[in-house]
């Protein structure tokens, strides 16, 4: 059963920081990973959708990558903004199931 | 961006109301979702569609009941609505059927009952 790790649960950083969020996965059958964003009593906001056969997607500061192999996913941000600061989830899909496997999320905190 | 919309965005009802929240997408979509979430919790799917005429339980188990009458329509309805059902409800839709695909999510309906 595919299960999926985020780390750190909270993170509280000042702005312009560069930061790392990580996923984990135990089943390295995926199908596709896809970082999401999710702002307080909000739906969540698709942000990167990384297939298998790829190692990285990129959108302006953004930077996500996937290693199949070892089971994990960063996401990386640049020059972090207040902006910025809300929930990131990852989720996984897997061969052996049709449904997205979610993370329970990092929540990010970035201040002036 | 998304074409995925939720009505109402809050709702706040008395114990024992029938309530339906409407999830409308205009993408062509034919796998839609249902996701429960409680505040700073982790999302729990609680219903899914692969299209017209389909409807799937999640993973949690829930009371609410979904339709699937059209493509672009998947309400989810609740017949008597109870204070442990005070939550966020998530409606989200992907384009793939069997393998689970990029997905995309409406605003949520909070709903609270009293």
């Amino acid at each position: 059963k595919q299960e999926v790790t985020q780390i750190p649960a909270a993170l509280s950083v000042p702005e312009g920081e560069n930061l790392v969020l990580n996923c984990s996965f135990t089943d390295s059958a995926i199908y596709n990973l896809q970082w999401f964003r999710q702002d307080p009593g909000k739906g969540l906001t698709s942000l990167l959708l990384i297939q298998s056969s790829q190692r990285e997607q990129t959108s302006g500061r953004l930077n996500a990558s996937l290693d199949k192999s070892s089971g994990r996913s960063t996401l990386y941000i640049a020059a972090s903004q207040p902006g910025d600061s809300a929930t990131y989830l990852c989720a996984v899909g897997s061969y052996n199931t049709d449904k997205l496997i979610f993370g329970t999320g990092t929540r990010l905190q970035v201040f002036p | 961006e998304a074409d995925i919309y939720q009505t109402p965005r809050y709702l706040v009802i008395g114990t024992g109301k029938k309530i339906t929240l409407e999830c409308s997408q205009t993408m062509g979509h034919d796998k839609m979702y249902w996701y429960q979430q409680d505040p700073g919790m982790e999302l729990h799917l609680i219903h899914y569609s692969y299209g017209v005429n389909s409807t799937e339980k999640g993973d949690l188990s829930s009371e609410s009941t979904v339709s699937r009458i059209r493509t672009e329509h998947f309400p989810l309805t609740l017949e008597s609505a109870r204070p442990s059902h005070t939550s966020q409800y998530l409606c989200a839709s992907s384009e793939t059927i069997d393998i689970a695909g990029e997905l995309f999510f409406g605003e949520g309906s909070r709903l609270t009952v009293l």
